[in-house]
């Protein structure tokens, strides 16, 4: 069965520097990994999304993800953090195969400081 | 805007009592699913349409929830004799199959809380 493992619970960073969230994934087969992001009281917003092409993704918002199979990760990272990045973050798996539901973690909640 | 809608988007309840929530998809999706998301939790998968058909449902969902799609477009989510735990926020995604991206496209939800 798949599953994500978010790392971090919390995040904070200060503005202008370097963003990480971490993710490890388990899948029996080729994956399908998404990033989602979700701001207080905002529906769910696709980041970007692996679906067996370039493993290094780029998203929306300068964010950008690299698929390591050898690693079972997908880390989400961003040059430079803006307030606006202030926001609740899910890295989710697709089943591969029937439903093609998601998978989601427990969220990492990314706080940015002035 | 052609995007997925929900309604309401927030209810409150009393214990006991009955809810009904209402989904919309983008027009041309065929799938259509239904997740729960607690309070510092992400989402947990309810259940999921394909057209009209209801082809999985979770452990998640008791007898007190019932879903429908009827003629395969907008669904409902009933809960029947609400319950504290049930206080949530309801999410509807829609998404096109096949497709190679299997991506979801969400909805804002429908936040109940049952007193």
């Amino acid at each position: 069965a798949q599953s994500v493992t978010q790392l971090d619970s919390h995040v904070s960073v200060s503005e202008g520097t370097p963003v990480l969230l971490r993710c490890n994934y388990s899948s029996s087969y080729s994956p399908s990994l998404f990033w989602y992001v979700q701001h207080p009281n905002k529906g769910l917003q696709l980041l970007l999304k692996y679906t067996s092409a370039a493993t290094l993704v780029k998203g929306i918002n300068g964010f950008e993800a690299e698929f390591k199979k050898s690693e079972t990760s997908f880390h989400l990272t961003k040059p430079s953090a803006h307030m606006s990045d202030a926001a609740e973050y899910f890295c989710v798996v697709s089943e591969t195969s029937g439903t093609y539901k998601y998978i989601f973690g427990t969220g990492t909640r990314l706080k940015v400081l002035a | 805007d052609t995007g997925v809608s929900q309604d309401p988007r927030h209810k409150i309840t009393k214990r006991g009592q009955n809810v009904t929530f209402r989904c919309d998809p983008i027009s041309e999706h065929n799938r259509l699913y239904w997740y729960r998301q607690t309070l510092g939790q992400g989402p947990e998968f309810l259940t999921y349409f394909q057209n009209e058909a209801q082809l999985e449902k979770s452990r998640l969902l008791s007898d007190r929830f019932s879903a429908e799609r009827p003629k395969g477009s907008f669904s409902t989510l009933e809960i029947q004799r609400t319950e504290q735990g049930d206080s949530a926020m309801y999410l509807c995604a829609s998404s096109l199959a096949p497709s190679g991206s299997r991506e979801q496209y969400f909805g804002p939800g429908t936040r109940l809380t049952v007193t």
